[in-house]
């Protein structure tokens, strides 16, 4: 069974960055993309790009394109999500997500990891 | 961009009821639709996929359907633990996935 066990909880400065990790457990790590989600207190869910690391090739939402960069390690079996130049709004959960579809940038999300809070606060 | 619209924002149903819940998308996406849960503190759950096929062992009064641009979870019999927020999810078109902005189900 797949496992995606994520980062604790964050509270930065405005302005600053924060980076989050997502480690996967069971599966092919390498062939499967894992995306980043995020929800804002009471708010929907939000996509912010992923990353299938066979290719090594990442993809992002154009909003968040030059603040993100989402990167894999395979030796350990670990995505990451960087998110700069911080503000307020961008206090939210975020949350990993692996794509079911093995080499398959397109695809649903079958496992999801627990979400990690970053509070954004000066 | 792909615009993913949910109807209604919120979904008043007595137990043991049908709920029916509708996801319109602003250009035709095929059947690359899923529908998730989420529960309040928990991350989303994968329903469906591809509009009509349920994920392994979600139980069968979760049905979808709908292709192109309109689509449909139902829940046949609700039970206690189906009150919850729903989303639906396009995965059509990279690089932009998108998802609806959910219809909450509460108990009536």
């Amino acid at each position: 069974q797949v496992q995606l066990v994520q980062s604790g909880a964050e509270v930065k400065q405005p302005g600053s960055s924060v980076k989050v990790s997502c480690k996967v457990s069971g599966g092919t790590f390498s062939s499967y993309a894992i995306s980043w989600v995020r929800q804002a207190p009471g708010q929907g869910l939000e996509w912010l790009g992923g990353i299938i690391q066979i290719y090594n090739m990442a993809n992002y939402e154009e909003k968040f394109q030059d603040r993100v960069t989402i990167t894999a390690d395979e030796s350990t079996s670990t995505a990451y999500m960087e998110l700069r130049s911080l503000r307020s709004e961008d206090t939210a959960v975020y949350y990993c997500a692996r794509g079911a579809l093995q080499f398959k940038e397109l695809s649903y999300f079958d496992s999801w990891g627990q979400g990690t809070l970053v509070t954004v606060s000066s | 961009e792909i615009v993913m619209t949910q109807s209604p924002a919120t979904l008043s149903v007595s137990p043991g009821e049908r709920a029916t819940l509708s996801c319109r998308a602003s250009q035709s996406i095929s059947s690359n639709l899923a529908w998730y849960q989420q529960k309040p503190g928990q991350a989303p759950r994968l329903l469906i996929y591809d509009a009509s096929t349920r994920a392994t062992g979600i139980p069968v009064r979760f049905s979808g359907s709908g292709s192109g641009t309109e689509f449909t979870l139902t829940i046949s019999s609700l039970q206690s633990e189906d009150f919850a927020v729903y989303y639906c999810h396009q995965y059509k078109n990279l690089p932009l996935y998108t998802f609806g902005q959910g219809t909450k189900l509460e108990i009536k």
